[in-house]
């Protein structure tokens, strides 16, 4: 059984460009959040996913959007790239009325 | 806000040493609890939790008791390995399922 997949696992993006981060759930999870981890500190919620439509967010900008399709998976769009979004991006999956979030290992975004 | 304190690092100790790292929580209801580890490399993995007061979490040597009247949640362990090294995060989550994360410690162990 897999557990949580995220793609890419690392990425170079220029300031003001536009990125797409995806991730698949672990088989039967069907919530998908994101978080975001800036370098030497703990991870920030960014938004949650569930029946496809965007549950709770976080203390993020309208740049920071996101997707979830019928299957589960789910995609971290970026707009607008600042330097300051330069971290590692986690993608957790759980059972709607669960607590338990399986993490994936990440994708490492740099923004030059 | 809900939100999660933790002691800084880094923290380094000699194998067999005794580790702890202070965690203390405020929120506004009653949340459980978490201590995830992040080996270098990896991503986040649940290490331990725990749901209500006086309720104990542990695994792989590791405890952590949930404190309401201190409102802690402090981790230890009696022995470490050098493969005890990594990042580790204290967190909480209440009814909303986000969970709010420590600055984290990190924990270098010699052998």
């Amino acid at each position: 059984d897999a557990g949580v997949t995220q793609s890419p696992t690392h990425l170079i993006k220029t300031r003001g460009q536009q990125v797409t981060l995806r991730c698949s759930p672990k088989s039967g999870h069907d919530t998908v959040s994101w978080y975001q981890q800036a370098l030497g500190q703990g991870p920030q919620f960014i938004f949650q996913y569930y029946e496809e439509e965007e549950r709770q967010r976080g203390n993020f900008p309208d740049r920071f959007s996101g997707h979830q399709f019928p299957n589960y998976s789910s995609e971290l769009n970026v707009n607008a790239l600042l330097l300051g979004d330069s971290a590692l991006y986690l993608c957790a999956s759980s059972l709607v009325a669960g607590e338990k979030l399986f993490f994936g290992s990440g994708t490492q975004l740099s923004v030059l | 806000g809900d939100s999660v304190t933790q002691m800084e690092g880094p923290v380094t100790l000699s194998e067999e040493a005794f580790l702890t790292i202070n965690c203390t929580y405020t929120a506004t209801g009653y949340p459980s609890l978490f201590w995830y580890v992040q080996y270098p490399g990896e991503g986040l993995q649940l290490l331990l939790k725990a749901t209500k007061a006086d309720d104990k979490g542990s695994n792989k040597g590791f405890e952590a008791t949930y404190r309401k009247e201190t409102t802690s949640f402090h981790l230890e362990k009696g022995s470490v390995q050098v493969s005890d090294s990594a990042v580790y995060f204290c967190a909480l989550i209440l009814n909303d399922y986000k969970l709010s994360f420590g600055a984290g410690t990190t924990v270098t162990v010699r052998a």
